[in-house]
């Protein structure tokens, strides 16, 4: 597609539960990158990938979070046994490279809501 | 480490006027500088950077920033705002692989 997409766009699950995120990046970007935005506020790095390779997982908050990237293209972020303070936006980036740059172009985002 | 603050939560502007929305940042190495905008509901849209070169970048919507070394800042500004330009805007600083954005500034413009 013309821009990076995200699905779902709204997730409202129980706490406890695992959940998956998807990420669909611009065709031919080569960085991708995931971030949590809580009720309009600032960005927090969680994890980026070059390739299919994670370098820098120092952003990840406790490891019932992980992410993976296949084929260069999807990512998928899961979080497993969702606790209340998980409810925030998550939102994918890509860029044509992982240089200092390019500018990220972003998803819309997937709201996640833990009941 | 580096680090960049937006020092306004929010900045208000009557339409006509001009606006500027402020970046300070703090960064070991030569950095690139980014400003985006969300507006609700959306992911972030990148409105311009300054790389190298000219201090003065132009970017998208007549958005232009200016790089000040001395002052280590990046403040974002436009001549004439628009009701439509309220929204919620972010700077950026890199270096190297290390993105760090700013807490952001919520703009509103009154018609």
């Amino acid at each position: 597609g013309a821009g990076v997409s995200q699905s779902p766009s709204n997730k409202v699950t129980e706490k406890g539960k695992d959940v998956e995120l998807r990420c669909d990046p611009i065709s031919g970007h080569t960085a991708l990158y995931w971030y949590r935005q809580s009720l309009g506020q600032g960005l927090e790095f969680l994890i980026y990938f070059q390739g299919n390779s994670a370098p820098d997982k120092s952003g990840l908050p406790s490891d019932r979070f992980s992410a993976e990237r296949t084929g260069g293209s999807v990512s998928t972020l899961t979080i497993q046994r969702t606790q209340q303070e998980d409810s925030a936006v998550y939102l994918c980036a890509s860029s044509y490279t992982n240089s200092g740059n390019q500018p990220q172009h972003f998803g819309d985002g997937t709201r996640l809501s833990i009941l | 480490a580096q680090s960049v603050a937006q020092p306004e939560d929010q900045v208000n502007v009557a339409e006509g006027n001009p606006l500027t929305v402020k970046c300070t940042y703090s960064v070991s190495g030569n950095p690139y500088l980014f400003w985006y905008v969300q507006y609700p509901n959306r992911g972030l849209q990148f409105l311009l950077k300054y790389i190298t070169g000219d201090n003065l970048v132009k970017g998208s919507y007549g958005f232009e920033a200016e790089f000040n070394k001395s002052q280590t800042s990046f403040h974002l500004k436009k001549p004439s705002a628009l009701v439509s330009d309220s929204a919620l805007y972010f700077c950026a600083v890199r270096v190297l692989n290390d993105m760090r954005f700013g807490a952001g500034t919520r703009l509103t413009v009154k018609p």
